[in-house]
């Protein structure tokens, strides 16, 4: 399995704009998870699926962001308008479990600049 | 989700053990300790987890005293490549259990030299 596999690697555009990050997760796991990764907040959980079914988006830090996961093979994060304040680099995991104890395999990351 | 505290940084060399110790005072009964590496421009990956004791794996062992107020990741005869940003994270298995802000926090930065 190629592992969890996201698209772009990286990303630049101007406030404002819309941004759509993909994931596509190992095959066979149930679960899905986006993280946003910065200095000063570190690495933080902003929703999570179950066999493609939003289970928790609270981790959401507002409207401006959306994700969708219509298959158990693709996930979609969106940022409708981008802000400088979401320059970071998101990850998309999955797992074949919940917990924090089951191995999250994490993928290589999309950076995000917004000017 | 408790709060870890970890050092920011540490040096070692090549074939030396590292010890990472990680403090959580407000660990909760259900809580376990996970710990995650990072290399640069990767996304984590799973070490190891415990929830008292010792734990070992081919890669780490985790030490946890009994009264489970922390933790020490230890990584045996390190090499150039465990350089890395290690992070402790505690809390319930079961994610949704745990709350909705998993924080992984600022971690601990290893530099391994020659």
């Amino acid at each position: 399995d190629a592992g969890v596999i996201q698209s772009p690697r990286h990303e630049v555009t101007e406030m404002g704009q819309e941004v759509t990050l993909r994931c596509k997760p190992i095959s066979g796991h149930d679960y899905l998870f986006w993280y946003r990764q910065t200095m000063m907040r570190g690495l933080e959980l902003l929703i999570y699926f179950n066999n493609n079914v939003p289970i928790d988006d609270s981790g959401m830090p507002e409207d401006r962001f959306s994700a969708k996961m219509p298959n158990a093979s693709f996930s979609t994060l969106k940022i409708q308008p981008s802000e400088p304040r979401d320059s970071a680099v998101y990850f998309c995991a999955s797992s074949p479990g919940q917990g924090l104890g089951e191995t999250q395999y994490f993928g290589p990351g999309t950076r995000l600049l917004v000017l | 989700l408790a709060k870890t505290t970890q050092p920011i940084s540490m040096d070692s060399y090549e074939g030396q053990e590292v010890n990472i110790t990680c403090s959580h005072n407000n660990i909760a009964t259900n809580d376990y300790i996970t710990w995650y590496q990072q290399f640069p421009s990767q996304g984590p990956r799973f070490i190891i987890q415990g929830y008292k004791t010792k734990v070992t794996n081919e890669v780490a062992s985790l030490f946890i005293p009994a009264d489970r107020k922390s933790s020490t990741l230890s990584l045996p005869r390190v090499s150039l490549s465990d350089t890395a940003v290690y992070y402790c994270l505690v809390g319930d298995r079961m994610i949704k259990a745990a709350g909705n802000k998993l924080t992984f926090g600022g971690g601990t930065r290893v530099l391994v030299k020659p």
